[in-house]
């Protein structure tokens, strides 16, 4: 089945250490995209990306890194920079095409908590 | 940045209509109105997106007002599947701007 795919649904995070959350997407899209959600509230936009090897900060990127290597994929580094990084993390994806203006995917979420 | 404004909750009896209103006064002329629902610890699924005029497809229907500043989306039954948060998300150059959201409870 096509989607999106986000590893592992848990996770822990040890004072002063990286992680990294995992989102591969098999729909064949351009544009991927981090989202951080605390309890509550929205969704913040921390990194998106349109094509390979090119991405840009969205309001939240402090103590955040991403890397997209492969269309399908589009790793989230929180590091020891991120204090208070306890939170839900989504990755979506999306065609681009401006003139309709496609909808998100999203993958089921990563909750990650500090140790 | 356009910003939106919903309410926080609503309720609903089941099998009946709900409208769930979104203020989005700043929204420029090119921005796409997204809706999007969220059960607990998972994922957004869209539900319905529109420019200009009013849209329906299976899951619901969107009216967007004539200055664009507002839109409802329309739940025409609703069931107890449908309760979740409900966000409206204006989207700039493929950015889309996520809110609170409204909060449904539907009443069996």
């Amino acid at each position: 089945d096509g989607g999106i795919t986000q590893s592992p649904k848990y996770l822990f995070r040890k004072e002063g250490q990286n992680v990294t959350l995992s989102c591969e997407q098999n729909l064949n899209h351009d544009a991927m995209y981090w989202y951080r959600q605390d309890p509550g509230q929205g969704l913040r936009l921390i990194y998106y990306s349109q094509i390979v090897n090119d991405f840009q900060k969205g309001d939240i990127a402090e103590g955040y890194s991403v890397s997209r290597e492969k269309k399908e994929s589009f790793p989230l580094t929180v590091t020891s920079a991120q204090k208070n990084p306890t939170a839900f993390y989504l990755c979506a994806s999306s065609k681009l095409d401006r003139a309709t203006n496609e909808k998100l995917f999203f993958g089921s979420g990563t909750q990650l908590s500090v140790l | 940045d356009a910003k939106t404004t919903q309410p926080n909750s609503m309720e609903s009896n089941e099998e009946e209509p709900v409208h769930l209103p979104c203020n989005h006064s700043t929204i420029s002329g090119t921005d796409y109105i997204h809706w999007y629902r969220q059960l607990p610890s998972q994922g957004p699924e869209y539900v319905i997106h529109g420019l200009t005029s009013n849209v329906n497809n299976r899951m619901a229907s969107l009216a967007i007002a004539e200055d664009r500043k507002s839109s409802t989306l329309i739940l025409h039954r609703a069931t107890l599947r449908d309760a979740a948060v409900y966000y409206c998300t204006p989207t700039t150059g493929n950015q889309f701007y996520f809110g609170t959201g409204t909060s449904l409870t539907v009443i069996p």
